[in-house]
């Protein structure tokens, strides 16, 4: 079946310490996209690509970092400079062309601080 | 700017009830699209239903149904005949021009009690 999977489901770090979130989708879509969703809030864009080798920075991209290598994975880094990095990372897939294509969903990644 | 708001935070029905989700949006393009998303306790966001500036028709699909009023800058969600399967957390998000940067509102968490 087509679909974004994410991996891991959970994910716990340690201070100072790089983790890489997984994402990879196989419904053909051009954009990808990370969110962050905190507690109460609605979701906040991190980073989006619209074409391989290429991306974007969202709202909130400090202390994080990303890359587009192949149009099926966006492998999304949090980076010791993020400092508050305990939130719920969704992953998302679009169409580019056209307009305002609707975004497909992961059933994300739950990291937290040891 | 553009900006989403759902006041509601909390809502609780009895099955079988009626419910409306509101959602209040701003922008300054003519040309925009808002979308509703429903999150289940599994954590992927589902799409509901995408709708365009231009098109204020009201919209129905099973039990749910939406109002999308420009006057009042209003895109409300109601679920007729609530079920326990209903409950989760809905979110209402905005686009605009033929861009893909998506703005969330905060979500609104729907139980419905057997």
């Amino acid at each position: 079946d087509g679909g974004i999977t994410q991996s891991p489901k959970y994910l716990f770090r340690k201070e100072g310490q790089n983790v890489t979130l997984s994402c990879e989708q196989n419904l053909n879509h051009d954009a990808m996209y990370w969110y962050r969703q905190d507690p109460g809030q609605g979701l906040r864009l991190i980073y989006y690509s619209q074409i391989v080798n290429d991306f974007q920075k969202g709202d909130i991209a400090e202390g994080y970092s990303v890359s587009r290598e192949k149009k099926e994975s966006f492998p999304l880094t949090v980076t010791s400079a993020q400092k508050n990095p305990t939130a719920f990372y969704l992953c998302a897939s679009s169409f580019w062309e056209g307009s305002n294509q609707p975004q497909h969903f992961g059933d994300g990644t739950r990291l937290s601080i040891l | 700017a553009q900006k989403v708001t759902q006041a509601q935070t909390e809502i609780s029905v009895v099955e079988k009830e009626d419910v409306t989700l509101d959602c209040v949006y701003e922008t300054r393009d003519t040309t925009y699209y808002l979308f509703w998303y429903k999150q289940p306790p599994s954590g992927e966001l589902v799409f509901l239903i995408r709708r365009n500036s231009f098109d204020e028709q009201n919209e129905i699909s099973g039990r749910y149904s939406w109002n999308f009023q420009k006057s009042t800058s209003s895109f409300n969600f109601t679920i007729t005949a609530s079920q326990v399967v209903d409950s989760a957390v809905y979110f209402c998000a905005l686009t605009e021009g033929y861009g893909q940067n998506f703005v969330f509102g905060p979500g609104t968490r729907l139980s419905v009690l057997p």
